[in-house]
């Protein structure tokens, strides 16, 4: 079955950088874009960005344009998400889902995410 | 964009029935059918329960349920069960190929 199996949980150093990775499993990998989104202790979902797991482009949010970088290696079927310079508000858990989108151009729509990995835990604390 | 506007709670009793809106735009949930329906159990990750407005994926209760009018969409949950406390988010395609996406704010259901 589908499946995204991130990595496990961080702790790091606020000014430190941390990076998630995320193993695609019973689906073509560079079929689907993967999505980034993280979720602050008992907060809402925040979406990040996403990277064209085929031909590697990627979009940020504008609020993590200047320190987030995703990349994938399509030999392992993984993605990869690092953020750098982190501070105590990067303390979250951070999710990989597969995006499930229809249509070129105009036509584009992004229907649905599914699967989710089980979400990487990153504390930031001094 | 703006998160989409849900309840922040909504409960229900045992075999009841509770909805929860979810409210935004013409440029996202007006605009598309592509709103989707997430539940959320502590400590774990989001799963789909509602896709493409009304659309269930294989294994979700029937009794989750799916419309939308309007600029709001919405979730019933028919028949409660305890297993279906949990946090729900929608989501909707928001026009942009580049920000494809948008989330709502979240709502917790309690099973009294």
């Amino acid at each position: 079955q589908m499946q995204l199996v991130q990595s496990g949980a961080e702790v790091k150093k606020p000014g430190a950088s941390v990076k998630v990775s995320c193993k695609a499993s019973g689906y073509p990998f560079t079929g689907h874009y993967i999505h980034w989104v993280r979720q602050a202790p008992g907060q809402g979902l925040e979406w990040m960005g996403w990277i064209n797991s085929n031909s590697g482009d990627t979009k940020y949010a504008k609020m993590f344009q200047d320190r987030v970088t995703m990349t994938r290696d399509t030999s392992i079927s993984t993605a990869y998400m690092e953020l750098t310079r982190l501070t105590s508000e990067d303390t979250a858990v951070y999710y990989c889902a597969r995006a499930v989108a229809t249509g070129v151009g105009i036509s584009f729509r992004l229907r649905r995410f599914d699967p989710w990995g089980q979400g990487a835990l990153v504390i930031v604390s001094s | 964009q703006s998160a989409l506007t849900q309840p922040r709670s909504v409960s229900g009793s045992l075999g009841q029935s509770v909805t929860i809106s979810c409210t935004g735009t013409s440029s996202d949930v007006g605009g598309y059918n592509c709103v989707s329906w997430y539940q959320q159990h502590p400590g774990t990750a989001p799963k789909l329960v509602i896709y493409d407005v009304s659309e269930r994926p294989s294994g979700v209760p029937d009794r989750f349920s799916g419309s939308k009018s309007g600029n709001t969409a919405s979730l019933l949950i028919s028949g409660l069960q305890a297993e279906d406390e949990s946090d729900y988010y929608c989501c909707s395609y928001a026009g942009s190929y580049t920000f494809p996406s948008v989330f709502g704010t979240g709502t917790s259901v309690t099973v009294l």
